[in-house]
C-alpha cells in the first residue's frame, strides 16, 4: 500500500520568505508527527496531531512555525520569515492505533521521505 | 533532562556480528524503538522492546533492561547493505519519542 508522502522533496528559499511543506499520511492513520533532522542528528520533535487537533506542539521552536491538519489526514507545516537556521530535512511520520509486536502494541511510526529545506 | 546516548560511529566486517548500545534517561518509559536510516532516506522501523529481554527478528535482535536504562541492537551475518545509521528512540510518559543522535555503522568487505 501507499506509504507516507511529502512534497516538495526539496525546497530552496531565500531568508525571510514563507514556505509550506505538505505531508500525506498512510490512509487510516490517526496520529501524525512532524520532525526536523539535521545532519548527524536524530529527528527533533516538532508537533503531534491526533486527528485534526494538535495534541502536542511543544517542539515548535517559535511562533514562526505553525502546522495544520484540517480534515484529519493531510497536514501542512508552515514556516514564516524563514531563517538560515531553519535549513534541515523536515520529516513527517504517521502511526495507527497500534500493531502487534510480540504480545504488545508497538504504535511504530512510519516516516515519509522528507523535505530538504535550504534557506539561503 | 532527557537523554539518549549511543556511539557516534562503529565499523564492522561483512559476515561478522556487531552490537550497538543505547543508554537512556527519560521522564517515563513506554517502550524503546530501533530504526535504520540509510543516507538521504527516512528512518524505517526495525524493532520494539517494552519488556525486559531479547526480541529476535531474523538477523536482527534487540535487548532491553529497564532497570539499567539500557538496550542493544545486535546485527548478525552483516551485509554491505547494513551500512546505515541506527537510531535508538524511547517513548516517554507523554508517549512522545525521544531520539538518540544515531550510530553510523560502516561495513567493510
Amino acid at each position: 500500500g501507499a506509504g507516507v508522502s511529502q512534497t516538495p522533496s526539496n525546497k530552496v528559499t531565500e531568508k525571510g520568505k514563507y514556505v509550506e511543506l505538505r505531508c500525506d499520511p498512510i490512509s487510516g492513520h490517526t496520529a501524525l508527527y512532524w520532525y526536523r533532522q539535521s545532519l548527524g542528528q536524530g529527528p527533533e520533535f516538532l508537533i503531534y496531531f491526533q486527528g485534526t487537533g494538535a495534541a502536542d506542539d511543544s517542539g515548535l521552536p517559535n511562533d514562526r512555525f505553525f502546522a495544520v491538519r484540517p480534515e484529519g489526514s493531510v497536514s501542512t507545516l508552515k514556516i514564516q520569515r524563514t531563517e538560515r537556521g531553519d535549513s534541515a530535512v523536515y520529516l513527517c511520520a504517521s502511526s495507527s492505533r497500534g500493531s502487534i509486536w510480540g504480545q504488545v502494541l508497538s504504535y511504530e511510526q512510519y516516516f515519509g521521505p522528507g523535505t530538504r529545506l535550504t534557506v539561503t | 533532562g532527557q537523554n539518549i546516548d549511543q556511539p557516534t560511529e562503529m565499523t564492522a566486517t561483512e559476515g561478522a556480528i556487531v552490537q550497538i548500545n543505547c543508554t537512556y534517561q527519560t521522564s517515563g518509559f513506554n517502550g524503546l524503538f530501533w530504526y535504520q536510516q540509510h543516507a538521504g532516506e527516512a528512518p524505517t522501523f526495525l524493532s520494539y522492546n517494552v519488556l525486559d529481554g531479547l526480541e529476535e527478528k531474523g538477523r536482527f535482535s534487540s535487548f532491553l533492561s529497564r532497570s539499567k536504562g539500557y538496550s542493544y541492537l545486535l546485527l548478525k551475518e552483516l551485509q554491505m547493505k547494513d551500512s546505515a545509521s541506527y537510531l535508538c528512540a524511547v517513548r516517554d510518559s507523554n508517549y512522545q519519542l525521544i531520539w538518540g543522535a544515531g550510530t553510523k555503522l560502516i561495513i567493510k568487505p
